[in-house]
């Protein structure tokens, strides 16, 4: 693919309902990696994949958030009981391989999500 | 707490006029450094990278910037603006041993003809 896509690029949901969020990385990137940015600041790092395994989820909110990775390529963010304060732009990267071998990281167009 | 410093939230210049947007981070460690820039309605994107040697680094659209390791500073340049320019700038930092991105709070520039 030419890109990081994301979809949904939009999505509404009433406060408790569950909402996934899904990342289509560069094909042949082994890293990706999830970032939540609120209005008005940086990105937030969530969590990191290489492959399918977690290695670092140290940025995730809360237990209501879940990220998965199950075949190494297309990763989904789930959020559940979502509440106001979620709202934010949800952002995914990947990358051919760590930062430590000199690669960068492609960042994806994001998904807002408005909770009402 | 580790973090990323910019100190600059919006700044307006007029096309031609030099830039320089600063960065400094809290990192006591060995840190990789990155510049992005995110264009109205497009995605982040790279603008320039530092892993090591030469501290003076230069990226794409004539930007350029110098990592000054005493100052824990990361400081991006631009001779001459253009109106192109104008976007939303982000300085972010990663330990060596992680491949997680901290981002500063972002700075916003316009420029006018």
């Amino acid at each position: 693919g030419a890109g990081v896509s994301q979809s949904p690029r939009y999505k509404v949901a009433k406060r408790g309902q569950d909402v996934a969020l899904r990342c289509d990385p560069i094909s042949g990137h082994v890293s990706l990696f999830w970032y939540q940015q609120a209005l008005g600041q940086g990105p937030e790092f969530l969590t990191y994949f290489q492959n399918e395994a977690q290695l670092d989820k140290s940025g995730l909110p809360s237990d209501r958030f879940f990220a998965e990775r199950p075949e190494g390529s297309v990763s989904t963010l789930k959020i559940q009981r979502t509440q106001q304060e979620d709202s934010a732009v949800y952002l995914c990267a990947s990358s051919l391989g760590p930062l430590s071998s000199y690669n960068e990281q492609f960042f994806g167009p994001g998904t807002r999500l408005t909770v009402l | 707490a580790q973090s990323v410093s910019q100190h600059n939230h919006h700044v307006i210049l007029s096309e031609a006029a030099s830039l320089e947007l600063g960065c400094n981070y809290s990192y006591g460690g060995t840190v990789n450094l990155f510049w992005y820039v995110q264009y109205p309605g497009q995605h982040l994107q790279l603008l320039l990278k530092y892993f090591s040697g030469d501290p003076l680094v230069k990226g794409i659209k004539g930007f350029e910037a110098e990592f000054i390791k005493s100052k824990f500073s990361f400081n991006l340049r631009k001779p001459s603006v253009q109106w192109s320019d104008t976007a939303e700038y982000f300085c972010a930092v990663a330990l060596r041993s992680t491949d997680k991105l901290i981002f500063g709070t972002g700075t916003r520039l316009q420029v006018f003809p």
